[in-house]
């Protein structure tokens, strides 16, 4: 399996920051990379795949860089809907594995 | 707008069977890939598996001997199976809609439904 490491696990920032979080993956996946939000409650929420390409309906703040085993989402301008926990998932092979996760905390 | 939402019990007992079904709203179940994700305080997000609608299925091998997935696309349903569970089991399950090649990313979740293991 393809492990994925995120970091940092926790993040404090407020209304405003600017954010960068990283996943790496343990071997090469091209560009096959996804970023998830999750908040208690609710439908986990798809922002990004393919790396760089904004989902649907989600804020131009997210952004997402990277190749092959380093990766990054961004989130410039937090606003308060932000703070939730973020996952990226790998779909080069299977099984598609996350990392274990960020927490976005309000500071 | 497509729904997912999760349906089953929410305690089982250990080396039981834990049996959950997904039924699919505002959108057909053909032509997309379906998944079963599960999230743990200790594991964080773990991918169970996902079903084609033709009925191929993908599994993670760290389960592969104990679950199965199921779609019905007459009910607009896909379900889970997952055998001898124990506490390791307990977890929320999402059901989610998987869309581009090989059902890479998951578009649309259900909201989850928390399973407990336990006598």
């Amino acid at each position: 399996d393809i492990q994925m490491t995120q970091s940092p696990s926790s993040v404090s920032a407020s209304v405003g920051d600017t954010v960068t979080i990283t996943c790496r993956a343990s071997q090469r996946i091209s560009s096959w990379l996804a970023w998830y939000q999750l908040k208690p409650g609710k439908a986990p929420k798809l922002l990004m795949y393919s790396t760089s390409v904004l989902q649907e309906g989600v804020p131009s703040r997210f952004s997402g860089s990277g190749s092959e085993t380093d990766f990054t989402l961004t989130i410039s301008s937090l606003q308060p809907d932000d703070f939730a926990t973020y996952f990226c998932q790998q779909a080069y092979s299977f099984p598609h594995t996350f990392g274990q996760g960020t927490k976005l905390e309000m500071k | 707008q497509v729904q997912l939402q999760e349906s089953g019990p929410g305690l089982v007992k250990p080396s039981e069977t834990l049996s959950l079904t997904c039924t699919v709203s505002g959108g057909a179940i053909t032509s997309y890939y379906w998944s079963w994700i599960r999230h743990s305080p200790g594991k964080g997000l773990e991918w169970i598996g996902n079903i084609y609608y033709s009925g191929s299925t993908n599994y993670n091998p760290s389960l592969k001997s104990r679950v199965s997935i199921s779609i019905d696309t007459s009910k607009n349903q896909f379900s889970l199976k997952l055998t001898s569970v124990t506490a390791a089991d307990t977890a929320i399950y999402y059901c989610a809609r998987a869309v581009g090649y090989n059902g890479s990313r998951n578009d649309y979740w259900g909201r989850g439904t928390l399973v407990t293991v336990s006598s």
